[in-house]
Protein backbone atom coordinates (compact mmCIF):
# COMPACT_ATOMS: atom_id res chain seq x y z
CA UNK A 1 0.00 0.00 0.00
CA UNK A 2 1.27 3.72 0.03
CA UNK A 3 3.21 4.79 2.44
CA UNK A 4 3.70 8.33 3.82
CA UNK A 5 4.79 10.78 1.35
CA UNK A 6 6.88 14.42 1.13
CA UNK A 7 6.96 16.91 -1.12
CA UNK A 8 8.96 18.77 -2.34
CA UNK A 9 11.82 16.31 -2.01
CA UNK A 10 14.36 19.04 -1.96
CA UNK A 11 14.02 22.73 -1.55
CA UNK A 12 16.32 25.66 -2.09
CA UNK A 13 15.54 29.18 -1.03
CA UNK A 14 17.03 32.08 0.19
CA UNK A 15 17.42 33.08 3.25
CA UNK A 16 14.48 35.44 4.70
CA UNK A 17 11.98 33.79 2.34
CA UNK A 18 8.77 31.64 3.44
CA UNK A 19 8.48 27.76 2.45
CA UNK A 20 5.86 25.14 3.24
CA UNK A 21 6.56 21.66 3.19
CA UNK A 22 4.01 18.91 2.62
CA UNK A 23 3.27 15.44 4.11
CA UNK A 24 0.76 12.63 2.77
CA UNK A 25 0.16 10.21 5.85
CA UNK A 26 -1.02 6.51 5.43
CA UNK A 27 -4.57 6.78 4.94
CA UNK A 28 -6.35 5.90 8.37
CA UNK A 29 -3.29 6.74 10.61
CA UNK A 30 -4.40 9.30 13.38
CA UNK A 31 -1.13 10.67 14.61
CA UNK A 32 1.21 12.93 12.35
CA UNK A 33 4.80 13.69 13.36
CA UNK A 34 7.12 16.46 12.27
CA UNK A 35 10.94 15.62 13.07
CA UNK A 36 14.20 18.05 11.73
CA UNK A 37 17.61 15.68 11.13
CA UNK A 38 20.49 17.76 10.76
CA UNK A 39 23.52 16.30 9.02
CA UNK A 40 24.74 13.60 11.23
CA UNK A 41 22.59 14.10 14.02
CA UNK A 42 19.20 12.42 15.25
CA UNK A 43 16.01 13.34 14.47
CA UNK A 44 14.61 16.67 16.93
CA UNK A 45 10.89 16.70 17.71
CA UNK A 46 9.21 19.68 16.36
CA UNK A 47 4.87 19.09 16.32
CA UNK A 48 2.34 16.54 16.63
CA UNK A 49 -1.38 15.78 15.46
CA UNK A 50 -3.58 13.15 17.06
CA UNK A 51 -7.04 13.60 15.34
CA UNK A 52 -8.81 16.31 16.12
CA UNK A 53 -7.17 17.08 19.71
CA UNK A 54 -5.01 20.44 19.78
CA UNK A 55 -1.48 19.78 18.40
CA UNK A 56 1.22 19.47 20.47
CA UNK A 57 4.19 22.04 19.63
CA UNK A 58 6.52 22.05 22.25
CA UNK A 59 9.22 21.12 19.72
CA UNK A 60 8.99 23.82 17.68
CA UNK A 61 12.22 25.78 17.66
CA UNK A 62 10.66 29.47 16.76
CA UNK A 63 7.33 31.07 16.19
CA UNK A 64 8.46 31.23 13.01
CA UNK A 65 7.58 28.01 12.88
CA UNK A 66 3.95 26.61 12.26
CA UNK A 67 1.45 23.77 10.85
CA UNK A 68 -1.41 22.50 10.51
CA UNK A 69 -3.76 19.31 9.29
CA UNK A 70 -6.65 19.68 7.09
CA UNK A 71 -9.26 17.35 7.50
CA UNK A 72 -7.01 14.76 10.10
CA UNK A 73 -4.92 13.96 6.75
CA UNK A 74 -2.82 16.06 4.95
CA UNK A 75 -0.22 18.51 6.74
CA UNK A 76 1.51 21.00 6.17
CA UNK A 77 4.73 22.71 7.59
CA UNK A 78 5.57 26.50 7.32
CA UNK A 79 8.81 27.79 8.20
CA UNK A 80 8.17 31.86 7.82
CA UNK A 81 11.48 34.15 7.15
CA UNK A 82 13.92 30.99 6.34
CA UNK A 83 17.39 31.12 8.42
CA UNK A 84 20.79 29.48 7.60
CA UNK A 85 20.24 27.09 10.36
CA UNK A 86 17.08 25.94 9.26
CA UNK A 87 19.03 23.95 6.61
CA UNK A 88 17.52 20.25 7.14
CA UNK A 89 16.04 17.13 6.57
CA UNK A 90 12.48 17.58 7.75
CA UNK A 91 10.79 14.30 8.13
CA UNK A 92 7.00 13.13 8.40
CA UNK A 93 5.51 10.32 10.39
CA UNK A 94 2.40 8.55 10.45
CA UNK A 95 1.28 5.99 13.21
CA UNK A 96 -1.98 3.93 13.14
CA UNK A 97 -2.95 5.25 16.97
CA UNK A 98 -1.43 7.10 20.00
CA UNK A 99 -0.28 4.43 22.20
CA UNK A 100 3.39 3.61 23.05
CA UNK A 101 3.64 0.50 21.08
CA UNK A 102 2.32 1.66 17.67
CA UNK A 103 4.91 2.34 15.07
CA UNK A 104 5.89 5.48 13.44
CA UNK A 105 6.13 5.17 9.48
CA UNK A 106 8.34 7.61 8.11
CA UNK A 107 8.13 9.46 4.57
CA UNK A 108 10.90 10.11 2.68
CA UNK A 109 12.23 13.57 3.90
CA UNK A 110 11.99 16.99 2.64
CA UNK A 111 15.73 18.59 2.15
CA UNK A 112 15.59 21.80 2.58
CA UNK A 113 18.47 24.38 2.28
CA UNK A 114 18.26 27.89 3.02
CA UNK A 115 20.96 30.00 1.33
CA UNK B 1 18.19 13.73 26.57
CA UNK B 2 18.01 10.68 24.68
CA UNK B 3 17.89 8.23 27.50
CA UNK B 4 19.87 6.17 25.89
CA UNK B 5 23.55 5.06 24.93
CA UNK B 6 24.95 3.16 22.42
CA UNK B 7 28.14 2.54 20.17
CA UNK B 8 28.64 5.06 18.17
CA UNK B 9 29.86 2.63 14.93
CA UNK B 10 29.94 -1.18 14.96
CA UNK B 11 31.61 -2.99 12.07
CA UNK B 12 30.65 -6.95 10.95
CA UNK B 13 30.98 -9.10 8.25
CA UNK B 14 28.46 -9.98 5.75
CA UNK B 15 26.49 -12.99 6.79
CA UNK B 16 27.49 -12.93 10.56
CA UNK B 17 25.07 -12.39 12.95
CA UNK B 18 25.04 -8.81 14.52
CA UNK B 19 24.70 -7.93 18.01
CA UNK B 20 23.52 -3.87 19.12
CA UNK B 21 23.85 -3.01 22.37
CA UNK B 22 21.77 0.18 23.81
CA UNK B 23 21.65 0.90 27.84
CA UNK B 24 18.53 2.76 28.92
CA UNK B 25 19.37 2.89 32.65
CA UNK B 26 16.40 5.45 33.42
CA UNK B 27 13.78 3.51 32.10
CA UNK B 28 10.70 3.28 33.44
CA UNK B 29 7.89 0.92 34.05
CA UNK B 30 6.21 1.58 31.57
CA UNK B 31 8.51 2.85 28.70
CA UNK B 32 8.26 0.68 25.53
CA UNK B 33 12.42 0.04 23.82
CA UNK B 34 11.77 0.82 20.21
CA UNK B 35 14.50 0.65 17.28
CA UNK B 36 14.85 2.00 13.91
CA UNK B 37 17.39 2.26 11.44
CA UNK B 38 18.03 4.94 8.60
CA UNK B 39 19.53 3.78 5.40
CA UNK B 40 21.79 6.55 3.69
CA UNK B 41 19.21 9.14 2.27
CA UNK B 42 16.48 7.58 3.44
CA UNK B 43 14.02 8.07 5.99
CA UNK B 44 14.12 6.09 9.02
CA UNK B 45 12.25 2.69 8.92
CA UNK B 46 10.56 0.62 12.02
CA UNK B 47 12.36 -2.11 13.04
CA UNK B 48 11.12 -4.00 16.24
CA UNK B 49 9.88 -2.32 19.45
CA UNK B 50 9.20 -4.79 22.76
CA UNK B 51 8.33 -3.83 26.46
CA UNK B 52 9.81 -6.93 29.15
CA UNK B 53 9.94 -9.84 27.00
CA UNK B 54 12.06 -10.84 23.67
CA UNK B 55 10.90 -10.55 20.92
CA UNK B 56 10.99 -11.95 17.34
CA UNK B 57 10.08 -10.44 13.75
CA UNK B 58 10.96 -10.95 9.85
CA UNK B 59 13.65 -8.70 10.31
CA UNK B 60 15.34 -8.85 13.51
CA UNK B 61 15.34 -10.63 17.10
CA UNK B 62 14.95 -8.11 20.70
CA UNK B 63 16.96 -9.12 23.57
CA UNK B 64 15.24 -7.34 26.71
CA UNK B 65 17.58 -7.69 29.36
CA UNK B 66 15.60 -8.74 33.11
CA UNK B 67 15.95 -5.59 34.85
CA UNK B 68 15.11 -3.82 31.75
CA UNK B 69 17.90 -1.38 31.95
CA UNK B 70 19.48 -2.64 28.49
CA UNK B 71 18.58 -4.36 25.70
CA UNK B 72 20.06 -6.05 22.21
CA UNK B 73 19.43 -5.64 19.10
CA UNK B 74 20.08 -8.92 16.99
CA UNK B 75 20.21 -9.26 13.27
CA UNK B 76 20.91 -12.71 12.59
CA UNK B 77 22.33 -12.27 9.14
CA UNK B 78 23.83 -9.51 8.33
CA UNK B 79 23.64 -8.56 5.21
CA UNK B 80 24.90 -5.44 3.14
CA UNK B 81 21.54 -4.05 3.12
CA UNK B 82 21.76 -3.61 6.64
CA UNK B 83 24.08 -1.13 6.42
CA UNK B 84 22.55 1.84 8.26
CA UNK B 85 22.30 4.16 11.31
CA UNK B 86 20.58 2.21 13.84
CA UNK B 87 18.47 3.73 16.73
CA UNK B 88 17.51 2.79 20.19
CA UNK B 89 14.51 4.47 21.03
CA UNK B 90 12.41 4.98 24.19
CA UNK B 91 8.74 5.53 23.66
CA UNK B 92 7.85 7.27 26.70
CA UNK B 93 4.17 6.74 28.05
CA UNK B 94 3.08 9.38 29.65
CA UNK B 95 4.20 11.90 26.93
CA UNK B 96 2.75 12.63 23.38
CA UNK B 97 4.06 9.51 22.03
CA UNK B 98 7.41 11.06 20.39
CA UNK B 99 10.43 9.44 20.18
CA UNK B 100 13.60 10.52 21.62
CA UNK B 101 16.36 10.16 18.78
CA UNK B 102 19.67 9.91 20.21
CA UNK B 103 22.82 9.47 17.78
CA UNK B 104 22.31 5.58 17.14
CA UNK B 105 25.02 3.13 16.05
CA UNK B 106 26.29 3.13 12.47
CA UNK B 107 26.25 -0.16 11.21
CA UNK B 108 28.91 -1.24 8.80
CA UNK B 109 29.03 -4.54 7.08
CA UNK B 110 32.27 -5.69 5.16
CA UNK B 111 31.75 -8.11 2.39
Amino acid sequence: GAGVSQSPSNKVTEKGKDVELRCDPISGHTALYWYRQSLGQGLEFLIYFQGNSAPDKSGLPSDRFSAERTGGSVSTLTIQRTQQEDSAVYLCASSQGQGASYEQFFGPGTRLTVL
Amino acid sequence: DAKTTQPNSMESNEEEPVHLPCNHSTISGTDYIHWYRQLPSQGPEYVIHGLTSNVNNRMASLAIAEDRKSSTLILHRATLRDAAVYYCILRIWDSNYQLIWGAGTKLIIKP
